[in-house]
This record gives C-alpha cells, structure tokens and sequence, in this order.
C-alpha cells in the first residue's frame, strides 16, 4: 500500500514558539491532504482539508491563524502550530489521497507527538 | 457525510472471530463503507471498503446489508496484535470529500 510519513515523530518546544510538521506521500502523488489531532483517549478530529496549490479548508473551530498548513507540492504538505501553548500539545496525525476521483482510500501518516512546555 | 455509531467496546477470544458492528442508517447512495483501525499511539491503519457488495482481503470481511443500513468487520481469527480501535466511517467518492471519525470500537483480544 501506499506510503505516508510525517517528520519528526515527536517534538517537544516551549511555550510562545513555533513548530513545522511535515507530512509526505512517499510513493504516490496526493491532490488532497488532511491534517487531525488527536487529544489522549478521544478520535480523530479533522483540522483542515489541503490542497496541491490552493488554501487549506479550514473545519469550524480550527483557528488558521493559528495552524498554517502550506501544500506546495503533490508530495508535500506541511502544519506549524504558531505561538504554541500547552493546550496544543497532541498528537497531529496526516492523511493522503491520490489524484483521481473514486473509493480510493486515504492513506495516514504515523503521527507527530507534540509536547509544548 | 453519514454519521456512525459503534458499540463503545467489545471483547473477543484470541483464535476465535471478532465480529463488529456499524450502523450507518443515514448513508446515502454514493457513499462508501470505510473499516480503519487504530492501535495505540500509531496512525490510523486501512483494513477495508465496500459499496454493496460483501468484501474480503487478507486483513478482515466486510458484510454489508442489503439496505446498506449498517455493515459488520469480521477479523476470522483475532490475535493479540488485533487489539485496536475500530473506526467505522462512510465516506463520499470525491477527492474533497473527508473522513470524519467517530468514537470507534475499542477491541480487546483476550489471550
């Protein structure tokens, strides 16, 4: 299956500064790409929806001021949390989809641990 | 998209099938039947999909009811490394189109 992976794994920064995550599609070419959170013992919350080209969707609630997601190339999708707080600590989880419209399934990301001190 | 709902969390015998269900009873026409699963502290892991029809692969079957309402995960023969969270999601075919998760089935496979 397709491939995903998402650098670093974990991150731990302090509070005020900003972090880069980055999510890549390693074998295939991803038109859409989707940023989550995930809190400890809860799902999956979708963040934003990504684009080749385009700005990111953003769901309610999801500050974009905050979360700047950049997806510059088929490949290549990235998330930094800006100002980071405490509250932001969580694990950041990516996910792709290839070209083509159809029941194509998306592929996700091993996760970023993000700790903010 | 269609919102799921899933027993919160299910036990099931090491060596036996663990069979979990989903009820999707507002899925519209075009929209597909989506398995993941999510073992602890790793990204979410694609098991199987369907429209229809009854799938099978290596990891698990997919039994869909006639009225696509709800559908049933079947691993055949749970082992310990089956011990997940079980997200059942119906999705649209459009790339645009997102995966919403639910709460999921926590699975514990019990030696």
């Amino acid at each position: 299956g397709a491939v995903v992976s998402q650098h670093p794994s974990w991150v731990i920064c302090k509070s005020g500064t900003s972090v880069k995550i980055e999510c890549r599609s390693l074998d295939f070419q991803a038109t859409t790409m989707f940023w989550y959170r995930q809190f400890p013992k809860q799902s999956l919350m979708l963040m934003a929806t990504s684009n080749e080209g385009s700005k990111a969707t953003y769901e309610q609630g999801v500050e974009k001021d905050k979360f700047l997601i950049n997806h510059a190339s088929l490949t290549l999708s990235t998330l930094t949390v800006t100002s980071a707080h405490p509250e932001d600590s969580s694990f950041y989880i990516c996910s792709a989809r290839g070209l083509a419209d159809g029941p194509y399934e998306q592929y996700f990301g091993p996760g970023t641990r993000l700790t903010v001190t | 998209d269609a919102k799921t709902t899933q027993p919160t969390s299910m036990d099931c015998a090491e060596g036996r099938a663990a069979n979990l269900p989903c009820n999707h009873s507002t899925i519209s026409g075009n929209e597909y039947v989506y398995w993941y699963r999510q073992i602890h502290s790793q990204g979410p892991q694609y098991i199987i999909h369907g429209l229809k029809n009854n799938e099978t692969n290596e990891m698990a079957s997919l039994i869909i009811t006639e009225d696509r309402k709800s559908s049933t995960l079947i691993l055949p023969h749970a082992t310990l490394r089956d011990t997940a969270v079980y997200y059942c999601i119906v999705r649209g075919t459009n790339t645009g189109n997102q995966f919403y998760f639910g709460t999921g089935t926590s699975l514990t496979v019990i030696p």
